[in-house]
Protein backbone atom coordinates (compact mmCIF):
# COMPACT_ATOMS: atom_id res chain seq x y z
CA UNK A 1 0.00 0.00 0.00
CA UNK A 2 1.02 3.75 -0.36
CA UNK A 3 3.01 5.16 1.97
CA UNK A 4 4.44 8.63 2.12
CA UNK A 5 6.43 10.27 5.49
CA UNK A 6 7.90 13.47 5.90
CA UNK A 7 10.72 14.20 8.33
CA UNK A 8 12.88 17.16 9.26
CA UNK A 9 10.22 19.14 10.60
CA UNK A 10 11.25 21.27 14.40
CA UNK A 11 11.68 24.17 16.14
CA UNK A 12 13.83 26.60 13.98
CA UNK A 13 14.34 30.57 14.60
CA UNK A 14 12.88 33.52 12.00
CA UNK A 15 15.05 33.73 8.90
CA UNK A 16 16.54 30.70 8.98
CA UNK A 17 16.11 27.54 6.76
CA UNK A 18 14.50 24.06 6.64
CA UNK A 19 14.57 20.97 4.20
CA UNK A 20 11.78 18.91 4.78
CA UNK A 21 12.14 15.26 2.83
CA UNK A 22 9.21 12.81 1.46
CA UNK A 23 9.91 9.35 2.11
CA UNK A 24 7.47 7.19 -0.61
CA UNK A 25 7.21 3.43 -0.75
CA UNK A 26 4.19 1.26 -1.92
CA UNK A 27 4.12 2.84 -5.27
CA UNK A 28 5.00 3.65 -8.84
CA UNK A 29 6.90 6.41 -8.12
CA UNK A 30 7.86 7.91 -10.78
CA UNK A 31 4.50 8.06 -11.94
CA UNK A 32 3.27 10.13 -9.60
CA UNK A 33 3.29 13.92 -8.91
CA UNK A 34 3.97 15.31 -5.66
CA UNK A 35 1.99 18.14 -4.01
CA UNK A 36 2.98 19.94 -0.51
CA UNK A 37 0.05 21.08 1.73
CA UNK A 38 0.27 22.81 5.20
CA UNK A 39 -2.30 23.61 7.70
CA UNK A 40 -1.44 26.05 10.77
CA UNK A 41 -2.25 25.53 14.13
CA UNK A 42 -6.46 25.17 14.40
CA UNK A 43 -6.43 26.28 11.00
CA UNK A 44 -7.11 24.68 7.65
CA UNK A 45 -5.93 23.46 4.58
CA UNK A 46 -3.58 25.74 2.05
CA UNK A 47 -1.60 24.33 -0.64
CA UNK A 48 2.17 25.19 -0.76
CA UNK A 49 3.65 23.34 -3.82
CA UNK A 50 3.99 20.38 -6.30
CA UNK A 51 6.22 18.82 -8.23
CA UNK A 52 5.58 16.53 -11.60
CA UNK A 53 6.28 12.91 -11.61
CA UNK A 54 9.17 13.65 -13.80
CA UNK A 55 11.14 16.75 -11.87
CA UNK A 56 10.19 18.88 -14.87
CA UNK A 57 8.11 21.56 -13.70
CA UNK A 58 7.11 22.73 -10.32
CA UNK A 59 4.58 25.13 -8.83
CA UNK A 60 4.76 27.45 -5.78
CA UNK A 61 1.97 29.43 -4.14
CA UNK A 62 1.93 32.75 -4.83
CA UNK A 63 2.43 33.58 -1.53
CA UNK A 64 5.01 31.54 -0.58
CA UNK A 65 7.39 31.81 -4.14
CA UNK A 66 10.67 32.85 -3.95
CA UNK A 67 11.23 31.03 -0.23
CA UNK A 68 10.61 27.72 -1.89
CA UNK A 69 12.31 25.08 -3.56
CA UNK A 70 10.80 21.74 -4.32
CA UNK A 71 12.50 18.96 -5.75
CA UNK A 72 12.61 15.29 -5.97
CA UNK A 73 15.14 12.04 -6.74
CA UNK A 74 13.09 9.49 -8.46
CA UNK A 75 15.76 6.90 -7.73
CA UNK A 76 15.13 7.79 -3.81
CA UNK A 77 11.71 8.03 -4.10
CA UNK A 78 11.93 11.05 -2.40
CA UNK A 79 10.82 14.52 -2.78
CA UNK A 80 12.46 17.68 -0.73
CA UNK A 81 10.85 20.83 0.34
CA UNK A 82 13.22 23.93 0.68
CA UNK A 83 11.77 26.65 2.89
CA UNK A 84 13.64 29.70 3.29
CA UNK A 85 13.66 32.90 5.36
CA UNK A 86 11.30 31.28 7.53
CA UNK A 87 8.63 33.47 9.07
CA UNK A 88 6.51 32.66 12.32
CA UNK A 89 3.52 32.23 10.02
CA UNK A 90 5.02 29.31 8.21
CA UNK A 91 4.27 27.65 11.79
CA UNK A 92 2.40 24.65 10.48
CA UNK A 93 2.23 20.79 9.42
CA UNK A 94 3.74 20.07 6.53
CA UNK A 95 2.20 16.98 4.47
CA UNK A 96 3.24 15.39 1.46
CA UNK A 97 0.42 14.45 -0.69
CA UNK A 98 0.23 12.21 -4.21
CA UNK A 99 -1.20 13.33 -6.89
CA UNK A 100 -3.70 10.83 -8.69
CA UNK A 101 -4.83 13.44 -11.93
CA UNK A 102 -3.44 16.79 -12.25
CA UNK A 103 -4.88 18.26 -8.96
CA UNK A 104 -6.46 15.06 -7.04
CA UNK A 105 -4.89 14.96 -3.80
CA UNK A 106 -4.76 11.00 -2.52
CA UNK A 107 -2.40 9.72 -0.77
CA UNK A 108 -1.54 11.88 2.10
CA UNK A 109 1.83 11.31 4.95
CA UNK A 110 0.90 12.08 8.56
CA UNK A 111 2.78 15.32 8.40
CA UNK A 112 5.60 17.17 9.96
CA UNK A 113 5.36 19.92 12.25
CA UNK A 114 7.32 22.82 11.58
CA UNK A 115 7.65 25.76 14.28
CA UNK A 116 8.94 28.75 13.56
CA UNK A 117 9.86 30.63 17.21
CA UNK A 118 12.71 32.62 18.80
CA UNK B 1 -7.30 32.25 -7.73
CA UNK B 2 -10.75 30.36 -7.31
CA UNK B 3 -12.93 31.08 -3.30
CA UNK B 4 -14.10 27.67 -1.57
CA UNK B 5 -16.72 28.80 0.73
CA UNK B 6 -18.22 26.11 2.74
CA UNK B 7 -21.50 26.34 4.90
CA UNK B 8 -22.13 25.98 7.30
CA UNK B 9 -18.93 25.80 9.48
CA UNK B 10 -20.30 23.94 12.18
CA UNK B 11 -22.74 21.34 12.60
CA UNK B 12 -24.41 19.14 15.56
CA UNK B 13 -26.21 16.22 14.48
CA UNK B 14 -27.02 12.73 15.70
CA UNK B 15 -25.54 9.32 14.85
CA UNK B 16 -27.99 7.88 12.16
CA UNK B 17 -28.79 11.52 11.19
CA UNK B 18 -28.99 12.41 7.30
CA UNK B 19 -26.65 15.31 6.60
CA UNK B 20 -25.77 17.57 3.79
CA UNK B 21 -22.72 19.91 3.55
CA UNK B 22 -22.34 22.82 0.94
CA UNK B 23 -19.38 24.17 -0.93
CA UNK B 24 -19.64 27.12 -3.13
CA UNK B 25 -16.97 28.15 -5.75
CA UNK B 26 -16.42 31.54 -6.76
CA UNK B 27 -16.41 30.62 -10.51
CA UNK B 28 -16.87 27.65 -12.36
CA UNK B 29 -14.83 24.59 -11.80
CA UNK B 30 -17.17 22.48 -13.87
CA UNK B 31 -16.60 18.73 -11.85
CA UNK B 32 -13.61 19.77 -10.77
CA UNK B 33 -14.28 19.50 -7.14
CA UNK B 34 -12.80 16.83 -4.14
CA UNK B 35 -13.97 16.10 -0.77
CA UNK B 36 -11.60 15.28 2.17
CA UNK B 37 -11.96 14.27 5.55
CA UNK B 38 -10.03 15.29 8.42
CA UNK B 39 -10.09 13.47 11.89
CA UNK B 40 -8.68 15.08 14.94
CA UNK B 41 -4.89 14.38 15.08
CA UNK B 42 -4.80 13.19 11.52
CA UNK B 43 -4.00 13.96 7.81
CA UNK B 44 -6.90 14.40 5.80
CA UNK B 45 -8.00 11.67 3.99
CA UNK B 46 -9.95 11.81 0.45
CA UNK B 47 -13.35 10.89 0.18
CA UNK B 48 -14.52 11.96 -3.29
CA UNK B 49 -13.32 13.39 -6.49
CA UNK B 50 -14.46 14.42 -9.43
CA UNK B 51 -18.00 15.70 -7.31
CA UNK B 52 -19.00 12.01 -6.87
CA UNK B 53 -16.55 9.12 -7.50
CA UNK B 54 -15.91 7.79 -3.83
CA UNK B 55 -12.02 7.31 -3.50
CA UNK B 56 -10.75 3.56 -2.70
CA UNK B 57 -12.42 2.48 0.51
CA UNK B 58 -14.94 4.71 0.97
CA UNK B 59 -18.52 3.83 2.02
CA UNK B 60 -21.37 4.09 -0.07
CA UNK B 61 -23.16 6.30 2.65
CA UNK B 62 -20.88 9.19 0.72
CA UNK B 63 -22.19 10.80 -2.10
CA UNK B 64 -21.11 13.67 -3.81
CA UNK B 65 -23.56 16.41 -6.22
CA UNK B 66 -23.16 19.39 -7.76
CA UNK B 67 -21.98 20.93 -10.79
CA UNK B 68 -20.24 24.52 -11.84
CA UNK B 69 -20.54 26.69 -8.94
CA UNK B 70 -22.69 24.78 -6.06
CA UNK B 71 -21.50 21.32 -4.66
CA UNK B 72 -23.13 19.12 -1.90
CA UNK B 73 -21.58 15.96 0.39
CA UNK B 74 -24.07 13.50 2.18
CA UNK B 75 -23.45 11.44 4.61
CA UNK B 76 -26.89 9.10 4.18
CA UNK B 77 -26.62 7.77 7.71
CA UNK B 78 -24.11 9.14 10.11
CA UNK B 79 -21.81 6.86 12.40
CA UNK B 80 -19.63 7.76 15.11
CA UNK B 81 -16.37 7.65 12.93
CA UNK B 82 -17.41 10.20 10.52
CA UNK B 83 -17.76 12.96 13.10
CA UNK B 84 -14.70 15.08 11.58
CA UNK B 85 -14.06 18.18 9.45
CA UNK B 86 -14.89 18.27 5.98
CA UNK B 87 -13.37 20.21 3.61
CA UNK B 88 -13.84 20.90 0.01
CA UNK B 89 -11.49 21.49 -2.64
CA UNK B 90 -11.18 22.19 -6.27
CA UNK B 91 -8.71 21.26 -8.87
CA UNK B 92 -10.04 23.04 -12.04
CA UNK B 93 -7.99 25.86 -12.38
CA UNK B 94 -4.31 25.57 -10.41
CA UNK B 95 -1.75 26.79 -9.05
CA UNK B 96 -2.96 27.23 -6.62
CA UNK B 97 -4.98 24.00 -5.71
CA UNK B 98 -7.74 25.61 -2.90
CA UNK B 99 -9.73 24.27 -0.28
CA UNK B 100 -12.84 25.61 1.59
CA UNK B 101 -12.31 26.62 5.34
CA UNK B 102 -13.91 23.34 6.39
CA UNK B 103 -17.28 22.51 7.83
CA UNK B 104 -17.09 20.49 11.56
CA UNK B 105 -19.74 17.92 12.03
CA UNK B 106 -20.30 17.35 15.88
CA UNK B 107 -22.10 15.36 18.15
CA UNK B 108 -25.38 16.61 19.15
Amino acid sequence: QVQLVESGGGVVQPGTSLRLSCAASGLKFRRYGIHWVRQAPGKGLEWVAMITSDGNDQYYADSLRGRLTVSRDNSKYMVYLQLNSLRREDTAVYYCVTDKDWGILNSWGPGTLVTVSS
Amino acid sequence: EIVMTQSPATLSVSPGERVTLSCRASQSIRTKLAWLQQKPGQAPRLLIYDVSTRATGIPARFSGSGSGTEFTLTISSLQSEDFAVYYCQQYNDWPPVTFGQGTKLEIK
